[in-house]
């Protein structure tokens, strides 16, 4: 399967705290997004980061992707409770240009 | 501007039934996409819709179906309900088709089936 697949599962952290989440795949990709649900909600689009490069930031995200590894991380600094959501890695590559979402990881920032 | 928008929110049907779910895409969007969101399978790409034609699709049976108009707004339809087919159904829309489009999310239709 495509499907990226994200670690952890679940993650609890205090407010203050950084949070870190992995997306590992097993295709070639074009590029690799990164959006965020909350409870009940749509996703919304964080960040893309393309196959060519390794590191983006936006504001308190910061994204690496290591192709070789077909890995990719997303850390976000200085969480704060609002912060609390899944967040989902989707990859897009191959002819199809479709993205394939991963499993998501649920973070739970304490206040 | 106005976001994604998904009627209705809620919707409950038996099996056996048909089911219409709409969305209505950013205006000058003229993609939309659809995924099926269920605890077990996660989000799982339905189709893709670009100036009325159907550009990509996945792995689903043929009782899924959608239709994009030519405003862009796009419908879905299940044909003879399953109770596996409970979900939430998220519609989202970009400028164009191609992957580095960022998709845009309505906040979905929840479909019970009983």
């Amino acid at each position: 399967s495509q499907q990226g697949e994200e670690d952890p599962q679940a993650l609890s952290i205090q407010e203050g705290e950084n949070a870190t989440m992995n997306c590992s795949y097993k295709t070639s990709i074009n590029n690799l997004q990164w959006y965020r649900q909350n409870s009940g909600r749509g996703l919304v689009h964080l960040i893309l980061i393309r196959s060519n490069e390794r590191e983006k930031h936006s504001g308190r995200l910061r994204v690496t992707l290591d192709t070789s590894k077909k890995s990719s991380s997303l850390l976000i600094t200085a969480s704060r409770a609002a912060d609390t959501a899944s967040y989902f890695c989707a990859i897009e590559g191959g002819a199809t240009n479709k993205l394939i979402f991963g499993t998501g990881t649920l973070l739970a920032v304490q206040p | 501007k106005a976001g994604v928008t998904q009627t209705p929110r809620y919707l409950i049907k038996t099996r056996g039934q048909q089911v219409t779910l709409s969305c209505s895409p950013i205006s000058g969007h003229r993609s939309v996409s659809w995924y099926q969101q269920t605890p077990g399978q996660g989000l799982q790409f339905l189709f893709e819709y670009f100036s009325e034609t159907q550009r990509n699709k996945g792995n689903f049976p043929g009782r899924f179906s959608g239709r994009q108009f030519s405003n862009s707004r796009s419908e879905m339809n299940v044909s003879t309900l399953e109770l596996g087919d409970s979900a939430l159904y998220l519609c989202a829309s970009s400028l164009g088709t191609g992957g580095e489009q960022p998709q845009h999310f309505g906040d979905g239709t929840r479909l019970s089936i009983l």
